[in-house]
């Protein structure tokens, strides 16, 4: 398979716990997102890298967020001292490097659904 | 600021009727790249299309044809002769060149086909 790959897909955590996801992009793609999803809502952008540097942070993530992508392939999404409000999907997505701007198409992963108790 | 507005939060319709789904857009950037994508029941987010704003040729694929208008901000999606499988959530999204790569996505709309 050579798609976006995310794991866990399901994590159910208790209020205070860390979590950590991890994202596998399209192996020939250098940038990689970071989304979330909550029910009934569109995606909303957390963040980006281009190959190892992380280019663009929202105001969503907060301190309690954060990402990692150490060697410019695959990336991780800490949260730590979950909150209720947390609960919701995550999702990764990867582009090509051709160019500059926004042109390049995202493709998505399955996502990790986070509850948080 | 960037922004997508579907307005439509669910369409119903019966298999083989044509169905168009709204999307309107704001933004101040002359260059940007607006997108369509599908989200079945699966969950996961499947690309249909990319237009950026220097283009605004109507598109065909299939049954599906996309219609992009700059004086009016919209970039409409209709299915032809829709059919069950057709059943999901389509979500809008907007890149503006000076924001980097970060999607803007509308809040969706759900689309079921009924047999």
């Amino acid at each position: 398979d050579t798609g976006v790959s995310q794991d866990p897909r399901h994590k159910i955590t208790k209020r205070g716990q860390n979590v950590t996801f991890r994202c596998d992009p399209i192996s020939e793609h250098n940038r990689l997102y970071w989304y979330r999803q909550t029910l009934g809502q569109g995606p909303e952008f957390l963040t980006y890298f281009q190959n190892e540097a992380q280019l663009e942070k929202s105001r969503l993530l907060s301190d309690r967020f954060s990402a990692e992508r150490p060697k410019g392939s695959f990336s991780t999404l800490e949260i730590q001292r979950t909150e209720q409000g947390d609960s919701a999907m995550y999702l990764c997505a990867s582009s090509g490097g051709r160019g500059t701007g926004g042109y390049n198409e995202q493709f998505f992963g399955p996502g990790t659904r986070l509850t948080v108790l | 600021a960037q922004k997508v507005t579907q307005a439509q939060t669910e369409i119903s319709v019966v298999e083989k009727e044509d169905v168009t789904l709204d999307c309107v857009y704001e933004t101040r950037d002359t260059t940007y790249y607006l997108f369509w994508y599908k989200q079945p029941p699966s969950g996961e987010l499947v690309f249909l299309i990319r237009r950026n704003s220097f283009d605004e040729q109507n598109e065909i694929s299939g049954r599906y044809s996309w219609n992009f208008q700059k004086s009016t901000s919209s970039f409409n999606f209709t299915i032809t002769a829709s059919q069950v499988v057709d059943s999901a959530v389509y979500f809008c999204a907007l890149s503006e060149e000076t924001s980097g790569s970060r999607l803007t996505f509308g809040e969706g709309t759900q689309l079921t086909v009924n047999p």
